[in-house]
């Protein structure tokens, strides 16, 4: 079953440092996303992705974040400069349309740890 | 702000038991709702993604319900297994937004 990958599994930076962190989402979906979870807290929307664009963003996602698509196939989540509040476990996600009644299927996460 | 409710917030059954919890959301500007069943050190997974307003879902012994009027989902497990143990997440899509609730915590013990 095809899935999305993400990498690396677990990342410890020091705070100020920039970070990116790497998706390969599933090779025939148009919709790609990212979410994140502090420790204990909710699933937090962060960004959705279609056609090479930012088609929404949440509060969260200020301008130390962005996302790209570089190669046709990665999606990456750049944190420019990190803070000790964004250690999290971070999950792409992709669906092969939007919103209408697809699932989307997750990756197994990064966990950022910023010290 | 799509605010989502989930309760209870953790459930404890016995082997065998039918259980159910509820996702709350607001009901202006829905689109879908989405359930994923979420083990511990996995990905989420989709569970269900319901649209229209009196739908309802089943996949073996978990089933799903919606009231969009009302703005409340329902998911049933019946005959709980150990195995069905993990986190169930709603995530309610509004206003071309997906946002998920805390989850309900399901432990199911042999």
């Amino acid at each position: 079953e095809p899935e999305v990958t993400q990498t690396p599994s677990h990342q410890v930076t020091q705070m100020g440092q920039e970070v990116i962190l790497r998706c390969v989402p599933i090779s025939n979906h148009l919709y790609f996303y990212w979410y994140r979870q502090i420790l204990g807290q909710k699933v937090e929307f962060l960004v959705s992705f279609y056609n090479n664009e930012i088609s929404e963003k949440s509060e969260i996602f200020d301008d130390q974040f962005s996302v790209e698509r570089p190669d046709g196939s990665n999606f990456t989540l750049k944190i420019r400069s990190t803070k000790l509040e964004d250690s999290a476990m971070y999950f792409c996600a992709s669906s092969p349309q939007g919103l209408q009644g697809y699932g989307y299927t997750f990756g197994s996460g990064t966990r950022l740890t910023v010290v | 702000i799509l605010n989502v409710e989930q309760s209870p917030q953790s459930l404890h059954v016995q082997e065998g038991d039918s259980t159910n919890f509820t996702c709350s959301f607001p009901s202006s500007n829905f689109y879908a709702l989405h359930w994923y069943r979420w083990e511990t050190a996995k990905s989420p997974e989709a569970l269900f993604v319901m649209t229209l307003n009196g739908d309802e879902k089943k996949k073996g012994r978990i089933s799903a319900t919606l009231n969009t009027k009302e703005g409340y989902s329902y998911l049933y497990i019946k005959g709980s297994q150990p195995e069905d143990s993990a986190t169930y997440l709603c995530a309610p899509l509004a206003d071309n937004d997906m946002r998920f609730g805390a989850g309900t915590r399901l432990t199911v013990k042999p």
